[in-house]
């Protein structure tokens, strides 16, 4: 299964809504992770199951959507969200691309 | 407190071995799906192999045949035997865990394959 992750770079301003998008190659019903990682730093899980926040994961951060398409929103941008961000399915655990948000 | 430290990466010629471990602390290997990911220098996460709870196994495409994820229960170590090394498998490994989506994750072992 291909997860298409788009776009691969985003910029933006603190206090900014921004929307990820991955798109999968076919139905994966709900079996979506996504993941924030800094520079030298390990992935941190931020969404699973589509929509469910990890613990911890400040509510800013939001996901959507079921089979084949699905987003992650970080409403209200914070200077500590200027990371790489990765989508994963697992059902077979491939990830997307890699969305690098920056400062515009 | 959930704990990963993995070890075992270095300079490796290609065609060479190298066995990496994930030493785990604060739960039991045994009991959750535990897999390797790796990250190629500036590039995206790439799922590399899973061990499932029964003692099954998968991996992906580009090393099938020459890698072999195994657990040690009594050690609570979970390793990634890396045969047939080729210049483009240099990365980071990490190892996460999780049923699923990855909740915890080492800090990661650089691998780097070069003649």
């Amino acid at each position: 299964i291909q997860m298409t992750q788009s776009p691969s770079t985003l910029s933006a301003s603190v206090g900014d809504r921004v929307t990820i998008t991955c798109r999968a190659s076919q139905n994966i019903s709900m079996w979506v992770a996504w993941y924030q990682q800094k520079p030298g730093k390990a992935p941190k899980l931020l969404i699973y199951r589509a929509s469910t926040l990890e613990s911890g994961v400040p509510s800013r951060f939001s996901g959507s959507g079921s089979g084949a398409e699905f987003t992650l929103t970080i409403s209200g941008l914070q200077p500590d969200d200027f990371s790489t961000y990765y989508c994963q399915q697992y059902n077979s655990y491939s990830f997307g691309q890699g969305t690098k948000v920056e400062i515009k | 407190e959930v704990q990963l430290v993995e070890s075992g990466g270095g300079l490796i010629q290609p065609g060479g071995s190298l066995r990496l471990s994930c030493a785990a602390s604060g739960f039991s290997v045994s009991s959750i799906y535990m897999s390797w990911v790796r990250q190629a220098p500036g590039k995206g996460l790439e799922w590399v192999s899973i061990i499932y709870t029964g003692g099954s196994t998968d991996y992906a495409v580009s090393v099938k045949g020459r890698f072999t994820i195994s657990r040690d229960n009594s050690k609570n170590t979970v390793y990634l035997q890396m045969n047939t090394l080729r210049v483009d498998d240099t990365a980071v490994y990490y190892c996460a865990r999780g049923l699923g989506p990855l909740d915890s994750w080492g800090q990661g072992t650089l691998v780097t394959v070069s003649s």
